[in-house]
């Protein structure tokens, strides 16, 4: 049974980077999807992005000029760096799988703890 | 302002049949399959329906999922206290990123 698992400061101050890990354990990088979720302290789902096994990727165009998704199959980690980070990027970042069909018919499950980020001075 | 729209609240007693909605567009809805998450208080999201209205293993009947033009529905019949969570429906936009409605939390009276 896949697990997923996030990791990384929980604390970071404002315009640096946010860098975050997901260790996937129980099953192998290929051939899925893996995408980035996170969500503000009492507030909704945003999708950040996703990277397919094969390297492409795909971000959220409110995010694209600041955020870099990359896969490091060897070790079965996800990693996420957000850069120039504000007040706003404080949230629960999650990891997730997603199906192995065409994006626009992908679902995600499972799903990581999550791990909050605070952006704070 | 969420892309998908759900209404923020919904309630029912032990037993009712509870329906939530979510409204999109011809670019995701309209064009793309829908899937819905449950998210239990102080959890993470886990899939509760995926591809309009297929359930994954684990998930009970009493969950059911349907879809018509540019709206989805999620239906939980036989409502129980452990269903009171926060529902999100999410798909795919032709703008090329993955889109979430604002949740719709649902309390069991």
């Amino acid at each position: 049974q896949v697990q997923l698992q996030e990791s990384g400061p929980g604390l970071v101050k404002p315009s640096e980077t946010l860098s975050l890990t997901c260790a996937v354990s129980g099953d192998s990088i290929s051939p899925y999807y893996w995408g980035w979720i996170r969500q503000p302290p009492g507030k909704g789902l945003e999708w950040i992005g996703y990277i397919y096994y094969s390297g492409s990727t795909n971000y959220n165009p409110s995010l694209k000029r600041r955020v870099t998704i990359s896969l490091h199959t060897s070790r079965n980690l996800l990693s996420l760096n957000l850069t120039s980070v504000t007040a706003a990027d404080t949230a629960v970042y999650y990891c997730a799988r997603g199906a192995n069909v065409p994006a626009a018919i992908s679902w995600f499950d499972p799903w990581g703890q999550g791990t909050l980020v605070t952006v704070s001075s | 302002q969420s892309v998908l729209t759900q209404p923020p609240s919904t309630s029912g007693t032990p037993g009712q049949r509870v329906t939530i909605s979510c409204s999109g567009s011809s670019s995701n809805i309209g064009s793309n399959t829908v899937n819905w998450y449950q998210q239990l208080p102080g959890t993470a999201p886990r899939l509760l329906i995926y591809t309009d209205d297929q359930r994954p293993s684990g998930v009970p009947d009493r969950f059911s999922g349907s879809k018509s033009g540019t709206s989805a529905s999620l239906a939980i019949s036989g409502l129980r206290s452990e269903d009171e969570a926060v529902y999100y429906c999410a798909a795919w936009d032709d703008s090329l990123k993955g889109v979430f409605g604002g949740g719709t939390k649902l309390t069991v009276l």
